[in-house]
Protein backbone atom coordinates (compact mmCIF):
# COMPACT_ATOMS: atom_id res chain seq x y z
CA UNK A 1 0.00 0.00 0.00
CA UNK A 2 1.53 2.98 -1.02
CA UNK A 3 2.35 5.80 1.48
CA UNK A 4 2.12 9.31 0.28
CA UNK A 5 3.54 12.45 1.34
CA UNK A 6 3.23 15.95 0.54
CA UNK A 7 4.63 19.53 1.51
CA UNK A 8 1.70 20.84 4.12
CA UNK A 9 1.90 24.25 2.25
CA UNK A 10 3.44 26.46 -0.34
CA UNK A 11 3.26 30.65 -1.13
CA UNK A 12 3.99 31.90 -4.30
CA UNK A 13 3.58 34.53 -6.60
CA UNK A 14 1.07 35.35 -9.11
CA UNK A 15 3.27 34.43 -12.62
CA UNK A 16 5.54 32.17 -11.00
CA UNK A 17 6.16 28.21 -11.60
CA UNK A 18 4.93 26.08 -8.67
CA UNK A 19 6.61 22.69 -8.19
CA UNK A 20 5.09 20.58 -6.05
CA UNK A 21 6.22 17.28 -4.61
CA UNK A 22 4.83 13.87 -3.57
CA UNK A 23 6.43 10.99 -2.08
CA UNK A 24 5.44 7.16 -2.72
CA UNK A 25 8.09 5.19 -1.66
CA UNK A 26 5.99 2.00 -1.82
CA UNK A 27 4.35 2.56 -5.35
CA UNK A 28 3.26 -0.59 -6.89
CA UNK A 29 3.86 -2.12 -10.57
CA UNK A 30 0.17 -1.30 -11.14
CA UNK A 31 0.01 2.45 -9.64
CA UNK A 32 -0.81 5.21 -11.52
CA UNK A 33 0.06 8.47 -10.10
CA UNK A 34 -2.91 11.57 -10.09
CA UNK A 35 -3.57 14.98 -9.01
CA UNK A 36 -5.96 16.54 -8.36
CA UNK A 37 -6.97 20.41 -6.66
CA UNK A 38 -9.59 20.83 -3.99
CA UNK A 39 -11.35 24.16 -3.60
CA UNK A 40 -13.06 24.27 -0.10
CA UNK A 41 -16.15 23.27 0.26
CA UNK A 42 -16.03 21.78 -3.41
CA UNK A 43 -14.45 17.84 -4.60
CA UNK A 44 -11.21 17.28 -5.62
CA UNK A 45 -11.12 17.95 -10.01
CA UNK A 46 -8.71 15.71 -11.85
CA UNK A 47 -5.41 17.85 -13.28
CA UNK A 48 -3.00 15.17 -14.31
CA UNK A 49 -2.06 11.72 -14.41
CA UNK A 50 1.03 9.58 -15.43
CA UNK A 51 2.88 6.39 -14.95
CA UNK A 52 6.62 7.52 -15.88
CA UNK A 53 8.82 10.35 -17.21
CA UNK A 54 6.97 13.58 -18.27
CA UNK A 55 3.52 14.22 -19.21
CA UNK A 56 2.17 18.14 -20.09
CA UNK A 57 -1.02 19.04 -20.61
CA UNK A 58 -2.94 22.16 -20.86
CA UNK A 59 -2.84 23.18 -17.04
CA UNK A 60 0.73 21.63 -15.62
CA UNK A 61 3.14 19.11 -16.29
CA UNK A 62 4.14 16.00 -14.12
CA UNK A 63 7.48 14.64 -13.95
CA UNK A 64 8.06 11.29 -12.39
CA UNK A 65 11.46 9.76 -11.84
CA UNK A 66 12.79 6.60 -12.95
CA UNK A 67 11.93 4.39 -9.35
CA UNK A 68 8.74 6.42 -9.33
CA UNK A 69 9.02 6.76 -5.56
CA UNK A 70 8.04 10.47 -6.32
CA UNK A 71 6.41 12.53 -8.50
CA UNK A 72 6.46 16.58 -9.09
CA UNK A 73 3.59 18.58 -10.35
CA UNK A 74 3.94 22.00 -12.14
CA UNK A 75 1.94 24.30 -12.60
CA UNK A 76 3.56 27.34 -14.96
CA UNK A 77 2.76 30.98 -14.28
CA UNK A 78 0.29 30.32 -11.57
CA UNK A 79 -2.63 32.78 -10.75
CA UNK A 80 -4.85 33.57 -7.76
CA UNK A 81 -7.36 31.16 -8.62
CA UNK A 82 -4.56 28.78 -8.20
CA UNK A 83 -4.91 28.90 -4.60
CA UNK A 84 -6.13 25.74 -3.96
CA UNK A 85 -4.83 22.08 -2.10
CA UNK A 86 -3.30 20.00 -4.39
CA UNK A 87 -2.92 16.42 -3.71
CA UNK A 88 -1.48 13.59 -5.22
CA UNK A 89 -3.25 9.98 -5.98
CA UNK A 90 -1.28 6.68 -6.11
CA UNK A 91 -3.22 3.22 -6.76
CA UNK A 92 -4.58 1.34 -9.83
CA UNK A 93 -8.03 1.43 -8.61
CA UNK A 94 -8.88 -1.56 -10.44
CA UNK A 95 -9.70 -4.37 -8.22
CA UNK A 96 -8.30 -7.24 -5.80
CA UNK A 97 -6.27 -7.03 -2.79
CA UNK A 98 -3.45 -5.59 -3.92
CA UNK A 99 -4.88 -2.57 -5.52
CA UNK A 100 -5.62 0.60 -3.13
CA UNK A 101 -6.05 4.54 -4.06
CA UNK A 102 -3.92 6.33 -1.44
CA UNK A 103 -4.38 10.40 -1.15
CA UNK A 104 -1.63 12.16 -0.13
CA UNK A 105 -1.51 14.65 2.68
CA UNK A 106 -2.14 17.32 0.73
CA UNK A 107 -0.67 20.59 -0.09
CA UNK A 108 -2.08 23.98 0.18
CA UNK A 109 -0.67 26.58 -2.16
CA UNK A 110 -1.52 29.93 -1.52
CA UNK A 111 -0.93 32.38 -4.18
CA UNK A 112 -0.15 36.14 -3.59
CA UNK A 113 -0.22 39.40 -5.77
CA UNK B 1 -20.19 20.88 -12.69
CA UNK B 2 -18.50 17.41 -13.16
CA UNK B 3 -21.86 15.85 -13.69
CA UNK B 4 -21.85 13.47 -10.32
CA UNK B 5 -24.79 14.33 -7.98
CA UNK B 6 -25.03 13.54 -4.24
CA UNK B 7 -27.89 13.41 -2.08
CA UNK B 8 -27.71 14.77 0.56
CA UNK B 9 -26.19 17.87 1.00
CA UNK B 10 -25.72 17.74 4.92
CA UNK B 11 -26.88 15.76 7.19
CA UNK B 12 -27.08 15.92 10.77
CA UNK B 13 -27.95 13.25 12.97
CA UNK B 14 -27.24 11.65 16.15
CA UNK B 15 -24.40 8.91 17.28
CA UNK B 16 -26.04 5.18 17.12
CA UNK B 17 -28.09 6.20 14.14
CA UNK B 18 -27.57 5.53 10.52
CA UNK B 19 -27.22 6.95 7.66
CA UNK B 20 -27.68 6.49 3.70
CA UNK B 21 -25.96 8.55 1.48
CA UNK B 22 -26.33 8.93 -1.82
CA UNK B 23 -24.78 9.07 -5.70
CA UNK B 24 -25.60 9.05 -9.35
CA UNK B 25 -22.64 9.09 -11.10
CA UNK B 26 -22.00 10.63 -14.53
CA UNK B 27 -24.25 9.25 -17.18
CA UNK B 28 -22.75 6.22 -19.13
CA UNK B 29 -20.28 6.15 -16.25
CA UNK B 30 -19.57 2.52 -14.96
CA UNK B 31 -17.35 3.07 -11.78
CA UNK B 32 -18.11 4.84 -8.38
CA UNK B 33 -15.86 5.52 -5.61
CA UNK B 34 -15.96 6.63 -2.34
CA UNK B 35 -14.28 8.44 -0.17
CA UNK B 36 -14.22 9.84 3.21
CA UNK B 37 -12.54 13.43 4.42
CA UNK B 38 -11.97 14.51 7.31
CA UNK B 39 -9.71 17.16 8.72
CA UNK B 40 -7.13 14.59 10.92
CA UNK B 41 -7.11 11.91 8.51
CA UNK B 42 -7.56 13.38 4.59
CA UNK B 43 -8.73 12.32 2.09
CA UNK B 44 -9.53 8.40 2.36
CA UNK B 45 -10.73 5.81 -0.06
CA UNK B 46 -13.40 3.39 1.42
CA UNK B 47 -14.84 1.66 -1.74
CA UNK B 48 -14.98 1.11 -5.41
CA UNK B 49 -17.70 -0.70 -7.39
CA UNK B 50 -17.76 -1.67 -11.08
CA UNK B 51 -20.88 -2.12 -13.32
CA UNK B 52 -22.32 -3.53 -9.82
CA UNK B 53 -19.80 -5.70 -8.68
CA UNK B 54 -17.24 -4.55 -5.34
CA UNK B 55 -13.63 -4.21 -6.96
CA UNK B 56 -11.16 -3.07 -3.58
CA UNK B 57 -11.98 -1.78 -0.31
CA UNK B 58 -9.89 0.43 1.21
CA UNK B 59 -10.31 1.80 5.02
CA UNK B 60 -13.61 1.19 5.41
CA UNK B 61 -14.99 0.53 8.74
CA UNK B 62 -17.16 -2.95 9.40
CA UNK B 63 -20.12 -0.49 10.44
CA UNK B 64 -19.99 0.97 6.64
CA UNK B 65 -21.43 -0.69 4.09
CA UNK B 66 -21.98 -0.10 0.02
CA UNK B 67 -23.48 -0.74 -3.14
CA UNK B 68 -23.96 -0.20 -6.79
CA UNK B 69 -27.70 -1.02 -8.01
CA UNK B 70 -28.06 -1.71 -11.66
CA UNK B 71 -29.30 1.64 -12.69
CA UNK B 72 -25.52 2.42 -11.50
CA UNK B 73 -26.59 4.66 -8.84
CA UNK B 74 -24.53 3.83 -5.48
CA UNK B 75 -25.49 3.87 -1.69
CA UNK B 76 -23.51 3.99 1.10
CA UNK B 77 -24.26 2.93 4.29
CA UNK B 78 -23.30 4.03 7.68
CA UNK B 79 -24.32 2.46 10.74
CA UNK B 80 -23.67 2.46 14.79
CA UNK B 81 -22.46 6.16 14.38
CA UNK B 82 -19.75 7.48 16.39
CA UNK B 83 -18.73 11.48 16.91
CA UNK B 84 -15.58 10.45 14.59
CA UNK B 85 -17.80 9.36 11.68
CA UNK B 86 -18.68 13.20 11.32
CA UNK B 87 -16.75 13.89 7.70
CA UNK B 88 -17.56 15.04 3.77
CA UNK B 89 -18.19 12.24 2.07
CA UNK B 90 -17.57 11.86 -1.45
CA UNK B 91 -18.53 9.56 -4.37
CA UNK B 92 -16.54 9.66 -7.93
CA UNK B 93 -17.16 8.33 -10.68
CA UNK B 94 -14.99 7.12 -14.09
CA UNK B 95 -15.77 5.15 -17.11
CA UNK B 96 -13.66 2.41 -16.53
CA UNK B 97 -12.35 0.39 -13.59
CA UNK B 98 -8.98 1.27 -13.40
CA UNK B 99 -6.70 4.19 -12.93
CA UNK B 100 -6.16 5.04 -16.32
CA UNK B 101 -9.00 7.31 -16.59
CA UNK B 102 -9.67 10.52 -14.67
CA UNK B 103 -12.43 10.33 -11.83
CA UNK B 104 -15.70 12.81 -11.64
CA UNK B 105 -16.00 13.88 -7.82
CA UNK B 106 -19.18 14.73 -6.50
CA UNK B 107 -19.95 17.64 -4.43
CA UNK B 108 -19.92 15.93 -1.73
CA UNK B 109 -22.40 15.01 1.68
CA UNK B 110 -20.91 16.45 5.02
CA UNK B 111 -22.10 14.39 7.56
CA UNK B 112 -22.47 16.06 11.38
CA UNK B 113 -22.74 13.28 14.01
CA UNK B 114 -23.68 15.01 17.22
Amino acid sequence: LAKTTQPISMDSYEGQEVNITCSHNNIATNDYITWYQQFPSQGPRFIIQGYKTKVTNEVASLFIPADRKSSTLSLPRVSLSDTAVYYCLVGDGVGGTASKLTFGTGTRLQVML
Amino acid sequence: DSGVTQTPKHLITATGQRVTLRCSPRSGDLSVYWYQQSLDQGLQFLIHYYNGEERAKGNILERFSAQQFPDLHSELNLSSLELGDSALYFCASSGKAGMTYEQYFGPGTRLTVT
